[in-house]
């Protein structure tokens, strides 16, 4: 089975731009989970999609957004971007009971200059 | 709400010698426990899991992971060390009927195994 995907990998970008990530689950997994990890602050919880709808959410302001697609591929969106939101960001895909484990991708690097 | 303490930020060891990097959690109820670890430039890698049943749980790569309920802890360990295992590692938790996938990540552990 492949693994999560995360495309692109690297992204640079100025502030005020917005951006586009996208994370591919395992085959045949419903839920994707997208985190965000920096040195300051850790793995933080963005949010969480499953069959399309967004089933849970952390404590991050409404400039980051997402959605997930009949196919379960999932985008995670930020706009106005600022630097504090230099980060690596992962995306989990999680199969289902009893053992809900969750397959972290690559990560997508983001830096805001 | 949940939370969990890793309450060192390195871990030093001799290559051979057995290592402990340790976790403790807070949880509502019973706990699935996750250990994770982070090579450079690359995403989350499972290491092993505890749901229920017997408190010493094995996983990849040789490490295993012991969880005491009276302590609220799950300490990752191994009995020899590889320079290969240096890493940043995580502990992670959720509640067990939690109905979500969140996990609540510690704050990483770096292993650093010397030859």
């Amino acid at each position: 089975k492949a693994g999560v995907t995360q495309t692109p990998r690297y992204l640079i970008k100025t502030r005020g731009q917005q951006v586009t990530l996208s994370c591919s689950p395992i085959s045949g997994h419903r839920s994707v989970s997208w985190y965000q990890q920096t040195p300051g602050q850790g793995l933080q919880f963005l949010f969480e999609y499953f069959s399309e709808t967004q089933r849970n959410k952390g404590n991050f302001p409404g400039r980051f957004s997402g959605r997930q697609f009949s196919n379960s591929r999932s985008e995670m969106n930020v706009s106005t971007l600022e630097l504090g939101d230099s980060a690596l960001y992962l995306c989990a895909s999680m199969g289902g009971a009893p053992t809900y484990e969750q397959y972290f991708g690559p990560g997508t690097r983001l830096t805001v200059t | 709400a949940q939370s969990v303490a890793q309450p060192e930020d390195q871990v030093n060891v001799a290559e051979g010698n057995p290592l402990t990097v340790k976790c403790t959690y807070s949880v509502s109820g019973n706990p699935y426990l996750f250990w994770y670890v982070q090579y450079p430039n690359r995403g989350l890698q499972f290491l092993l899991k505890y749901i229920t049943g017997d408190n010493l749980v094995k996983g990849s790569y040789g490490f295993e992971a012991e969880f005491n309920k009276s302590q609220t802890s799950f300490h990752l360990k191994k009995p020899s060390a590889l320079v290969s295992d240096s890493a940043l590692y995580f502990c992670a938790v959720r509640p067990l009927n939690s109905g979500y996938s969140t996990l609540t990540f510690g704050k990483g552990t770096m292993l650093l195994v010397s030859p």
